[in-house]
């Protein structure tokens, strides 16, 4: 258990629809990130946030937004939902930043499967 | 941009005997690390191994070593005495380590490792 939880751990919906899933980070970690990995892409990179400010963007769609809240727990809201959205969404946290300590090891969630019919 | 290559979809290996997974990267970065990330089938991310890119010693965890070739900008896995639970997808990823860079963690497509009993 690597103390990022995910919510739900699985999701279907519908095309065109809307749908939030939910990071709460390790405690004490600031920095949450959030991957997609489907079978046409492979694992990418999203989008980071750290202590509430959106630090880096990866390829993540217009139709995808995220954030993270005072209290550090994070969103990620992927609206109009296409066939290709469907995959394994993984939420990542770390204690801060690249060059801030010595290491900042993520720690990977278990992951949110969505399901686009 | 950073890019790292799997030029193995697929390996078998017998129980009990050594296999090693190649890894090929491309960057201008000096300082940065490389990991290999293995998935098994419940999809949960787990760190196998880690290596800073300023040290020449190849890092080892018990079964799993690598061979990091900077120059030549290769980073294998050799899993000795291969065991039924190292059956998984296993994924080469890099990441910057430099001070204000993003710290998204980039990854190859994968390595379907299969243990054969």
């Amino acid at each position: 258990d690597s103390g990022v939880t995910q919510t739900p751990k699985h999701l279907i919906t519908a095309t065109g629809q809307r749908v939030t899933l939910r990071c709460s980070p390790r405690s004490g970690d600031l920095s949450v990130y959030w991957y997609q990995q489907s079978l046409d892409q492979g694992l990418q990179f999203l989008i980071q946030y750290y202590n509430g400010e959106e630090r880096a963007k990866g390829n993540i769609l217009e139709r995808f937004s995220a954030q993270q809240f005072p209290d550090l727990h994070s969103e990620l809201n992927l609206s109009s939902l296409e066939l290709g959205d469907s995959a394994l969404y993984f939420c990542a946290s770390s204690l801060g930043l690249a060059g801030a300590s010595s290491y900042n090891e993520q720690f990977f969630g278990p992951g949110t499967r969505l399901t686009v019919l | 941009a950073q890019t790292v290559t799997q030029s193995q979809p697929e390996m078998s290996v017998q129980e009990a005997e050594t296999v090693t997974l190649s890894c090929t990267y491309d960057t201008s970065e000096s300082d940065y690390y490389l990991f290999w990330y293995k998935q098994p089938p419940s999809r949960q991310m787990i760190l196998v191994i880690r290596q800073e890119a300023y040290k020449q010693q190849n890092a080892t965890e018990n079964r799993f070593s690598v061979n990091f070739q900077k120059a030549a900008k290769s980073f294998s896995l050799k899993i000795s005495d291969s065991q039924l639970g190292d059956a998984a997808m296993y994924f080469c990823a890099y990441r910057s380590a430099r001070r204000g860079r993003d710290d998204k963690i980039i990854f190859g497509k994968g390595t379907r490792l299969h243990i054969l009993p």
